[in-house]
């Protein structure tokens, strides 16, 4: 469909561990995939995107890898923080016109 | 301003009663885009302004939902007859150009209580 496949739901990791979130799509003609961020009350921020010309890309502890054959793509946040705890989603534009969201991922970072 | 800003930040309204949410998007961008948030879950699209053009109004979820863009600029979202499961977080972003090219920036969204 043209929804985002996310998982997993819930993420729950010691501070200093690794935490990783996969997404998978089924349009091919998909060609930006961005990872936001929601904490409590407010709006999702965008942290990292990825586009489809590009296998990887990093932003200090964050980084996005895409597996254009295989229609997925994953979040790393490595040395994790108490302050990463959030509800991260991942998306996908369509058309250049709209943007379709995963389900979102509720990560937890255990101090 | 600086960022997408979203009126009232939050709403109680009761059963059966219109509403209308508002929204400011960040000046110079001629995207627009309304999206829900139930509790817990992800983002649902509702409806795409672009420019001039006319709205993409395909994830509208009944006629009892409208929105209208006055002037290329501040959008409002109206629901009327509220109904118990319209309670949502209701998100605005807006966006420089296309999704691709420029992505999104969120308002902090409202919450719609409907009692």
């Amino acid at each position: 469909g043209e929804n985002v496949e996310q998982h997993p739901s819930t993420l729950s990791v010691q501070e200093g561990d690794s935490a990783v979130i996969k997404c998978t799509y089924s349009d091919s003609a998909s060609n930006y995939f961005p990872w936001y961020k929601q904490e409590l009350g407010k709006g999702p921020q965008l942290i990292i995107d990825i586009r489809s010309n590009v296998g990887e890309k990093k932003d200090q502890r964050i980084a996005v890898t895409l597996n254009k054959t295989a229609k997925h793509f994953s979040l790393h946040i490595t040395e994790t923080q108490p302050e990463d705890s959030a509800v991260y989603f991942c998306a996908r534009t369509h058309n250049n016109n709209d943007m379709r969201f995963g389900a979102g991922t509720r990560l937890t970072v255990k101090p | 301003g600086a960022g997408v800003s979203q009126s009232p930040s939050n709403k109680v309204t009761e059963k059966g009663k219109d509403v209308e949410l508002r929204c400011d998007p960040i000046s110079g961008h001629t995207a627009l885009y309304w999206y829900r948030q139930s509790l817990g879950q992800g983002l649902e699209f509702l409806i795409y302004f672009q420019g001039n053009s006319a709205p993409d109004k395909s994830g509208l979820p009944s006629d009892r939902f409208s929105a209208e863009r006055t002037g290329g600029s501040v959008s409002t979202l109206t629901i009327q007859r509220t109904q118990q499961e319209d309670s949502a977080v209701y998100l605005c972003a807006s966006s420089l150009g296309g999704a691709s090219d420029y992505g999104y920036t969120f308002g902090s969204g409202t919450r719609l209580t409907v009692v």
